[in-house]
């Protein structure tokens, strides 16, 4: 089983700053079957990136995703009001399909 | 519009059975990756199983054997049967599109007595 370990658990940040959100795998991971959710209170989950770089529909430019083989992350240039949220990687490439354990994006 | 509605949830006596529900619109179910996804009260999402456009399915290990996920074309619609339930099955299950989204807005499924 591949094991996705986020970080920080929490990040605590204010309006306007930047946000890096770290996902690392246990093992090789392609980039083209890891994908970043967000998740806000009493919600489903909502895709931002697929294939580990790439803007899901509709989702603004201030979020990017990179990385490759083991290391991922999670990018928010200038956080607006509505990303205060908890953020969550997934891979799809290795059966059991896991999620990490999220990172909280909280306002300071 | 691309939507996915889920329903079938509810409260059930431990060793009960419930049959979830996942209507799709906007797209076609058999020709995507259909993944259930589940959220314990309070906690982080767990990927339950999927079924590939081929028809293969998959399980996460906690519930083979308990549950069945399987569609229905002609309806366009998704399901999880769910067999011999447990108290630590209670979550929120949410049905998905795998590669590009949406997933539903869950159902609440309680296992207690």
């Amino acid at each position: 089983e591949i094991v996705l370990t986020q970080s920080p658990g929490t990040l605590s940040l204010s309006p306007g700053e930047r946000a890096t959100l770290s996902c690392r795998a246990s093992q090789s991971v392609s980039s083209s079957y890891l994908v970043w959710y967000q998740q806000k209170p009493g919600q489903a989950p909502r895709l931002l990136t697929y294939g580990a770089s790439n803007r899901a529909t509709g989702i603004p430019d201030r979020f990017s995703g990179s990385g490759s083989g083991t290391d991922f992350s999670l990018t928010i240039s200038r956080l607006e009001p509505e990303d205060f949220a908890v953020y969550y990687c997934h891979q799809y490439v290795s059966l059991p399909w896991t999620f990490g354990q999220g990172t909280k994006v909280a306002i300071k | 519009e691309v939507q996915l509605v889920e329903s079938g949830g509810g409260l059930v006596q431990p060793g009960g059975s419930l049959r979830l529900s996942c209507a799709a619109s906007g797209f076609i179910v058999s020709d995507n990756y259909m993944s259930w996804v589940r959220q314990a009260p309070g906690k982080g999402l767990e990927w339950v199983s999927v079924i590939y456009s081929g028809g293969s399915t998959y399980y996460t290990d906690s519930v083979k054997g308990r549950f069945t996920i399987s569609r229905d074309n002609s309806k366009n619609t998704l399901f999880l049967q769910m067999n011999s339930l447990r108290v630590e099955d209670t979550a929120i299950y949410y049905c998905a599109r795998v590669q590009t989204g949406p997933w539903g807005q869950g159902t609440l499924v309680t296992v207690s007595s």
